[in-house]
């Protein structure tokens, strides 16, 4: 069985400029993460999807990030414009459940630079 | 105090011998202790989870220890080998799937 797919691997960009990561759960997933993760941290959860429904977006920082999980199967995370502080891996993660502590996979994470 | 601090930074360890990473947490309200191990350019993966309700749990060479009254959880990795260099994380749940990582630990294991 496949894992979560993300894509792009990698991608460089000049600050200001947009940029869209793409991610595909499990197959059966209903709990969508997506995490920041600076280097040498550990990931930081921005937005949690259940199904189409984001049910935790409190630390998505809102002026510049947007997210959207249509038809509560594949996700997509923009950021317009791109900062410097916003170089990092953005992980995508998925579950069965999120009520029960389901086990979360994660995709191998796009990692983001910006110039 | 929803923070969850990770010692040490780094570790070196040589081949078979015992790793030994460290987790500190202030919230009483979490029920959930994952650790997650993480190679380079991949994503993290669960390695073992333990809940407050049990002192250890083992899970081949991996074993988790908890103290409820210290508010402390450890990995112990027997026998280390040079294929569990990796970093790893532990992490706390209170549920809703919002787990609050550690800084991590990067394990190298010489062989």
């Amino acid at each position: 069985e496949a894992g979560v797919v993300q894509s792009p691997r990698y991608k460089i960009i000049e600050k200001k400029q947009p940029v869209a990561f793409w991610c595909n759960p499990i197959s059966g997933h209903n709990t969508l993460y997506w995490y920041r993760q600076n280097l040498g941290q550990g990931p930081e959860l921005l937005i949690r999807y259940e199904n189409e429904e984001a049910v935790d977006d409190s630390q998505l920082p809102k002026d510049r990030f947007s997210a959207e999980r249509l038809k509560g199967v594949d996700s997509t995370l923009k950021i317009q414009p791109a900062e410097l502080g916003d170089s990092a891996v953005y992980l995508c993660a998925s579950s069965l459940d999120e009520v029960t502590h389901d086990t979360q996979y994660f995709g191998p994470g796009t990692r983001l630079t910006v110039l | 105090q929803q923070q969850v601090k990770q010692s040490p930074q780094s570790l070196i360890v040589q081949k078979g011998g015992i790793s030994i990473i460290n987790c500190a947490y202030e919230n009483t309200a979490f029920d959930y202790f994952p650790w997650y191990q993480q190679f380079p350019g991949k994503g993290p993966a669960l390695l073992i989870a333990i809940r407050p309700d049990v002192s250890e749990k083992k899970e081949g060479r991996f074993t988790i220890s908890f103290n409820k009254s210290a508010k402390q959880f450890s990995l112990h990795i027997m026998d280390s080998q040079p294929g569990d260099s990796a970093t790893y994380f532990c992490a706390a749940s209170m549920g809703g799937g919002k787990l609050i990582f550690g800084q991590g630990t990067e394990l190298s294991v010489k062989p």
